[in-house]
């Protein structure tokens, strides 16, 4: 158990439909994130909320969503997705900052897989 | 552009023996470098960091060797055991206070 949960774990969806990934983080951290890790390419950071405002939108194309309602829960809404989207989407939290010595803790992870 | 280099790639090890991955950066304004490591199924979890005015750091059987000159460092994995089968992930954070992350190393120690 890291604190950091994210729901489903699982999801399969039509390129035309909508959907939505949760996260949830019980470590009482104030920045929250947001990786997608493709099979055999790094990590790639998404988004960044520091104190619940996007601080980081690294080139994600606008048909992912992220929504930041409070500094313990993170959404990514899903909309007409393509199958390259197919990946582990992974959500994270730590200090707002980032400072070096700031340990960033991972969820398990979101499998999507785009139809 | 790739700003950590990890390699390699994958990796063998028959238990009892030293597992060793390298990285590369670019950037001389990273100044902490993390090891993660990733289960099957799990997210990565933290599981060991150097600063780079230090040049190496140990924590049980697992040792980070920073070389600052060549820009690299790595992780030592001494006495692998069948349960340290998982992928490594070195990253780096600098200036702009994010991870960035290598490609990945994915380990098999044999029984």
């Amino acid at each position: 158990e890291t604190g950091v949960t994210q729901t489903p774990r699982h999801l399969v969806m039509g390129m035309t439909n909508k959907k939505s990934l949760k996260c949830e983080q019980h470590l009482g951290h104030n920045a929250m994130y947001w990786y997608k890790q493709s099979a055999k390419k790094p990590l790639e950071l998404m988004f960044v909320y520091n104190f619940k405002e996007q601080t980081e939108n690294n080139s994600v194309p606008s048909r992912f969503s992220p929504e930041c309602p409070n500094s313990s829960h993170l959404f990514l809404h899903l909309h007409t997705l393509q199958p390259e989207d197919s990946a582990l989407y992974l959500c994270a939290s730590s200090q707002a900052g980032d400072r070096a010595g700031n340990t960033i803790y991972f969820g398990e992870g979101s499998w999507l897989t785009v139809v | 552009q790739q700003q950590v280099k990890q390699s390699p790639q994958s990796l063998i090890v028959q238990k009892g023996g030293i597992s060793i991955i390298n990285c590369a950066y670019e950037n001389t304004a990273f100044d902490y470098f993390p090891w993660y490591q990733q289960f099957p199924g799990k997210g990565p979890a933290l599981l060991i960091a150097i600063r780079p005015d230090v040049s190496e750091k140990k924590e049980g059987r697992f040792t980070i060797s920073f070389n600052k000159s060549a820009k690299q460092f790595s992780l030592h994995i001494m006495d692998s055991q069948p349960g340290d089968s998982a992928t490594y992930f070195c990253a780096a954070i600098g200036s702009a206070r994010q991870l960035t992350f290598g490609s990945g190393t994915q380990l098999t120690v044999l029984p």
